[in-house]
């Protein structure tokens, strides 16, 4: 069974550039949640979608913005990108919504700005 | 509203000695409890869960963690430490806030394994 898969691995962006991260989730999970992991704000949540709809947002600007299709793949996006934005970001799928099942991450995207 | 506390942004022990890593939390209802690993590069891997049940947990790679509601402690142990341990560990906490169970975590303890 295929884990969930992040790509690109890896990204280097310029400010004002903005970029589109993508996640396919576990097959049969139709949940998705967008983590941001940087050291010195550890891991923050970004969104969560179920059903293609966004359930749940974190505390981010509106330049970071995702979707769902309905395959259960998802993408985010990052417009006007800022030196700040440079981390590490994670996807991670679960089975539901409003359950307690843990999530499964991906190996997650490099983002560097420059 | 939930918070998760880690003590020790870093934890050093000898290979073969007792890990210790400490998770505090607070939360409104009761909680769901987490222990994942992050090896370098890499995404988190769940490590072990609480939802209900034996307050004493068992998950992969010999770890375990005991559940103490009256400390609000979720601390993950292991009797004999080995240098693949080595990674950064991450305590989660998630309740039904706002309809949903979004995990709150930590800011991470990285266990250092000397020979």
């Amino acid at each position: 069974k295929a884990g969930v898969t992040q790509t690109p691995r890896y990204l280097i962006k310029t400010r004002g550039q903005q970029v589109t991260l993508s996640c396919s989730p576990i097959s049969g999970h139709r949940s998705v949640s967008w983590y941001q992991q940087t050291p010195g704000q550890g891991l923050q949540f970004l969104f969560e979608y179920f059903s293609e709809t966004q359930r749940n947002k974190g505390n981010f600007p509106g330049r970071f913005s995702g979707r769902q299709f309905s395959n259960s793949r998802s993408e985010m996006n990052v417009s006007t990108l800022e030196l700040g934005d440079s981390a590490l970001y994670l996807c991670a799928s679960s089975l539901g919504y409003r359950s307690a099942t843990e999530a499964f991450f991906g190996q997650g995207t490099r983002l560097t700005v420059v | 509203a939930q918070s998760v506390t880690q003590l020790g942004s870093h934890v050093s022990v000898s290979e073969g000695a007792l890990v210790l890593l400490r998770c505090n939390y607070s939360s409104s209802v009761p909680p769901y409890l987490f222990w994942y690993v992050q090896y370098p590069n890499q995404g988190l891997q769940l490590l072990l869960k609480y939802t209900t049940g034996a307050t004493l947990v068992k998950g992969i790679n010999g770890f375990e963690a005991e559940f103490k509601k009256s400390e609000t402690s979720f601390h993950l142990t292991k009797p004999s430490a080995h240098m693949s341990d080595a990674a950064e560990y991450f305590c989660a906490v998630s309740d039904r806030s706002g309809g949903s169970y979004i995990p709150t975590f930590g800011r991470g303890t990285s266990l250092i394994v000397h020979p």
